[in-house]
Order: structure tokens, then C-alpha cells, then sequence
């Protein structure tokens, strides 16, 4: 079975905190990805990465930065944490033809 | 402009009946289509999928049809039962490239 774990389900956070967010994903997977949920937006794509050490922006990017050091780890990051940075993210890897979720990380950001 | 569209925000169906969950989609690029079930405090799991070159898709209770000219899928839930309530997402994408999801669908389901 694949597994994508994140670090922390329920994270509460400061305005202007840094903020890491950690995926691992144990498939041997190329591909991995962070969303973001939100009521009556779905999932949006944050950022991904075809590889190590290699990242691409996605649909809304701005205030949010990735790193990728080892295949199985993908990090979001937030340099200076918002309120309206709160919300449920999402970590996924790609298989053959789907996504593979994580259990998803609340973020409340004070 | 959202590429993929699930209007109906919420459906409510009684336990034993059919579930009919639409999504539409803009990009005639998008060649591969996918439902996801969501409860809450958990990730999205994957429900059943459909390629383009398909019109039905069947995995036990659960059956995607792919109207391409109409760009407009659904799933259907024969029969609904409580468990299966949760939020549905539909998912796209074209040649492989990222999934685009539509905004989901809370369905449920009442004994």
C-alpha cells in the first residue's frame, strides 16, 4: 500500500511565523505535490516537483516555497505565515495514473 | 476560470437510493478523469477513474459516465449508504499532466 504521511495534522500557528510542512511518501515516487482546501475551491496546486531538488509553481504559489532534497520528501514552506494562509494542505504523490493523498495538515494561523 | 466544475455545493440522498454526482469541464485538452472521496481530518482517496476513449467505467456500487461532446461526467452510487457520505472531487487532466480538481460535492446520505 502506498503511504504518504505528513508531520502534523493540527498545527497552530503565529502571523509572521515560519512555517514547515513535511511529506513523505514511501512509493519510490517521482512526483509529489502540496494543495491547499478550502470550502467551495476544491483542491488548488501550491507547488510540485518532477524531482529532487527540482520545483515548479503551480496555481498559487505566492507566499509559499518548496524544497525537495530527497526523493521521498517533499517540504512546504511558509516564510512569513498569514491568516489567510489558514486552511487544510494536502500532500499527494503520483503513481501510474492517480494521486495519493496524505492525511492532510490543518493550519490555523493566529 | 475554474477548468473543472462541480455546480451542486451539496446532495442530499436517501440510504438505498441512487447517487448521481455531477462535473463539467472546459479543457477539451483533458483526457483523463478521476473521482475522489474526502471525509473530514482525512486525505482524498481514490474512487474510480475514466479514460477519454471510455464512455463507462463500473467498479461495484460505483459507475462513471463520460459524455465527451458534452464535456460532462458523472458518478453514480447504486445504492447510496451512509458511509459514502463525504465530499466527492472530480479530478482531470490532459496527457498526464497535474490534476485539476473541481471544487467538490458533499453528499449525504440518510437512513
Amino acid at each position: 500500500d502506498v503511504k504518504v504521511t505528513q508531520s502534523s495534522r493540527y498545527l497552530v500557528k503565529r502571523t509572521g511565523e515560519k512555517v514547515f510542512l513535511e511529506c513523505v511518501q514511501d512509493m519510490d515516487h517521482e512526483n509529489m505535490f502540496w494543495y491547499r482546501q478550502d470550502p467551495g475551491l476544491g483542491l488548488r496546486l501550491i507547488y510540485f516537483s518532477y524531482d529532487v531538488k527540482m520545483k515548479e509553481k503551480g496555481d498559487i504559489p505566492e507566499g509559499y516555497s518548496v524544497s525537495r532534497e530527497k526523493k521521498e520528501r517533499f517540504s512546504l514552506i511558509l516564510e512569513s505565515a498569514s491568516t489567510n494562509q489558514t486552511s487544510m494542505y494536502l500532500c499527494a504523490s503520483t503513481g501510474a495514473y492517480e494521486q495519493y493523498f496524505g492525511p492532510g495538515t490543518r493550519l490555523t494561523v493566529t | 476560470d475554474q477548468q473543472v466544475k462541480q455546480n451542486s455545493p451539496s446532495l442530499s440522498v436517501q440510504e438505498g437510493r441512487i447517487s448521481i454526482l455531477n462535473c463539467d469541464y472546459t479543457n477539451s485538452m483533458f483526457d483523463y478523469f478521476l473521482w475522489y472521496k474526502k471525509y473530514p481530518a482525512e486525505g482524498p482517496t481514490f474512487l474510480i477513474s475514466i479514460s477519454s476513449i471510455k464512455d463507462k467505467n463500473e467498479d461495484g456500487r460505483f459507475t462513471v459516465f463520460l459524455n465527451k461532446s458534452a464535456k460532462h461526467l458523472s458518478l453514480h452510487i447504486v445504492p447510496s449508504q451512509p458511509g459514502d457520505s463525504a465530499v466527492y472531487f472530480c479530478a482531470a487532466s490532459a496527457h498526464g499532466q497535474n490534476f485539476v480538481f473541481g471544487p467538490g460535492t458533499r453528499l449525504s446520505v440518510l437512513p
